[in-house]
């Protein structure tokens, strides 16, 4: 039973286009969000969060937007550049005495296509 | 900049083998986690602990075991290794809201 979910498992987009992943959530508990991106052989690092009581947050071209009556996640990337190129993940937290606790999609590769 | 180093970066070991897999993090950190990554699957959680000593079991447990007896160092132990056990372990930690994680050990068990 997935808590978070990726349903697209990729995404390809020319360079300079907008890329869109999306999340969705079943767990009204969740009230942080993250991106992390992954390139093989790598950790994850961190992209871009967003807290719950706010609808988006913007980093240079990276845009999350939070739709919580959807329980539904995106994030956009604009213009999408070929370094973008890796695996995108959706990441949902919640707090569990001093530590926040994340439950992680699936993933989506994205590839930005020169 | 955060740093949380795991110990090897790829691994190979046989059946029933006891394998340690170390994560040592030098922001002093209370919160440090164990995930594993395979595809299709995302990272799923396997064990976090708090504090020093203070563990506890995420969502895939099973067949594993942890230590934490400094701060600094989150060790994950599987007990006898078994070829479903042939993943991507990373390691993280955390303080507030953001992860930092560790660049993953490939296990191989054969």
């Amino acid at each position: 039973d997935q808590q978070v979910k990726q349903n697209s498992p990729s995404l390809s987009v020319q360079e300079g286009r907008i890329s869109i992943l999306n999340c969705d959530y079943t767990n009204s508990m969740f009230d942080y969000f993250l991106w992390y991106k992954k390139y093989p052989a790598e950790g994850p690092t961190f992209l871009i969060s967003i807290s719950s009581i706010k609808d988006k947050n913007e980093d240079g071209r990276f845009t999350v937007f939070l739709n919580k009556s959807a329980k539904h996640l995106s994030l956009h990337i604009v213009p999408s550049q070929p370094g973008d190129s890796a695996v995108y993940f959706c990441a949902a937290s919640v707090k569990w005495g001093s530590a926040r606790q994340l439950t992680f999609g699936s993933g989506t590769q994205l590839t930005v296509l020169p | 900049d955060v740093k949380v180093t795991q110990s090897s970066r790829y691994l190979v070991k046989r059946t029933g083998e006891k394998v340690f897999l170390e994560c040592v993090q030098d922001m002093d950190h209370e919160n440090m986690f164990w995930y594993r990554q395979d595809p299709g699957l995302g990272l799923r959680l396997i064990y976090f602990s708090y504090d020093v000593k203070m563990k506890e079991k995420g969502d895939i447990p099973e067949g594993y075991s942890v230590s934490r007896e400094k701060k600094e160092r989150f060790s994950l132990i599987l007990e006898s290794a078994s070829t479903n056990q042939t993943s991507m372990y990373l390691c993280a930690s955390e303080q507030n809201t953001e992860a930092f994680f560790g660049q993953g050990t490939r296990l191989t068990v054969v």
